[in-house]
């Protein structure tokens, strides 16, 4: 297993245009997160799936952003209608969670990050 | 809601000096809280953690432990190095059985000059 892989690294598109981006979490791990940075900024939570099921959602995330994860491996978040605000690096990360029976505070382990600019 | 509160940078160290980066948090129970790492062009990469009071965690020659009387999480190294230079965030998450919850400071840019 090569850790989590996001796919592109670099997406430039116009404003207007959907985009969409990949996430291959590490494979015995039932947990995917989506995470947003920004220049300057730590990590912002966007949403997290729990195998397939999202459990829970960011007021970051707008109607415009939508994930799936439908079998719960690869996740993909889109984005619609991009604006130049929603530049920024988008960041996948994934762990093992409730369920797996590990117990404890296990840190994420993060993707390389697709960098999104929005023209 | 739970927040963690770092010192702002950027840092910049000569080699072999000795680093702190300041991280406090804000929290309702007990938290776990992290240390990350991200180099240039990487994604962030788990440095150190700590699920309880008075726990030390440590990594690499990097230590931080937790003070639940200060509410914090800071972070030393006796002796950097060049290719410590990165942006380190730290992070808590309110959920100990479940970690679901990661929540990242603002980060603090670390350069260190030979």
């Amino acid at each position: 297993d090569t850790g989590v892989s996001q796919d592109p690294r670099h997406k430039i598109t116009k404003r207007g245009q959907n985009v969409t981006f990949r996430c291959d979490p590490i494979s015995e791990h039932n947990r995917l997160y989506w995470y947003r940075q920004t220049l300057g900024q730590g990590p912002e939570f966007l949403t997290y799936f729990q195998n397939e099921a999202q459990l829970e959602k960011s007021r970051l995330l707008s109607d415009r952003f939508s994930a799936e994860r439908p079998k719960g491996s690869f996740s993909t978040l889109e984005i619609q209608r991009t604006e130049q605000g929603d530049s920024a690096m988008y960041l996948c990360a994934s762990s093992l969670g409730h369920g797996t029976g590990a117990l404890g505070a296990y840190g994420y382990t993060f993707g390389s990050g697709t960098r999104l600019t929005v023209v | 809601g739970d927040s963690v509160t770092q010192m702002e940078g950027p840092v910049t160290l000569s080699e072999e000096a000795f680093l702190t980066i300041n991280c406090t948090y804000t929290a309702t129970g007990y938290p776990s809280l992290f240390w990350y790492v991200q180099y240039p062009g990487e994604g962030l990469q788990l440095l150190l953690k700590a699920t309880k009071a008075d726990d030390k965690g440590s990594n690499k020659g990097f230590e931080a432990t937790y003070r639940k009387e200060t509410t914090s999480f800071h972070l030393e190294k006796g002796s950097v190095q060049v290719s410590d230079s990165a942006v380190y965030f730290c992070a808590l998450s309110e959920s100990f059985w479940d970690n679901n919850d990661m929540r990242f400071g603002a980060g603090t840019r670390l350069t260190v000059k030979p």
